[in-house]
């Protein structure tokens, strides 16, 4: 079974530069989740989506991240422009639901962004 | 790939020896947590859970310890292997409409042959 895939592994763009991350779901995962990933921390939450529906982006910094989870299955995220204290992992998971037995979330290997 | 353990707390073990990585969380009304391990270059991957009205549960190798009165989560991982060496981060999920999967500060596992 695939796992969440995540494209690209690693992106390096000039600062004020959009830039745009993709995720593919574990087929049949209901909820999805965009972390973003500094080095030597732990995953913080950006946004979380119950199917099409962003329940949670309460963390998202808006005026510069967007996301979209069309017809519920794949994702992107987006940042437009993208500035230096951008530069980390970004990680997608997916979990079937978040209730007990349903919330192991399994994350993809990330996208390293880079902003120079 | 870089290491995500740069400016983590470091536990170093023998081969071999028990493994004890701790974590405080803050919610108090959290009810499920989860332990993550990840390896450089790599996502979190799961490890083992533990419901809030349990205080113990066991896997392979792994034990999860929860103490409510303390907030406190501890993984134990018996015999530990060269292979285990990797960031575990502990992981809260507080349901009734926040069910919000928050990690906490991770700890680096070490492993020396």
């Amino acid at each position: 079974e695939a796992g969440v895939v995540q494209s690209p592994r690693y992106k390096i763009i000039e600062k004020k530069q959009p830039v745009a991350f993709w995720c593919n779901p574990i087929s049949g995962h209901n909820t999805l989740y965009w972390y973003r990933q500094n080095l030597g921390q732990g995953p913080e939450l950006l946004i979380r989506y119950e199917n099409e529906e962003a329940v949670d982006d309460s963390q998202l910094p808006k005026d510069r991240f967007s996301a979209e989870r069309l017809k519920g299955v794949d994702s992107t995220l987006k940042i437009q422009p993208a500035e230096l204290g951008d530069s980390a992992v970004y990680l997608c998971a997916s979990s079937l639901g978040t209730g007990w037995g349903q919330s192991e979330a399994f994350f993809g290997q990330g996208t390293r962004l880079t902003v120079v | 790939g870089e290491s995500v353990g740069l400016h983590l707390p470091t536990l170093s073990v023998q081969e071999g020896d028990n493994s004890i990585i701790n974590c405080a969380y803050s919610n108090s009304a959290s009810d499920y947590f989860i332990w993550y391990k990840q390896e450089s270059g790599k996502g979190p991957q799961f490890i083992i859970d533990i419901r809030s009205n349990m205080d113990k549960r066991q896997g392979q190798r792994v034990t999860v310890l929860l103490n409510k009165t303390v907030k406190h989560l501890s993984l134990q991982i018996a015999a530990t292997q060269p292979g285990d060496s990797a960031v575990y981060f502990c992981a809260e999920i507080t349901s009734g409409g926040y069910n919000k999967l928050i990690f906490g500060a991770g700890t680096r596992l070490a492993v020396h042959p």
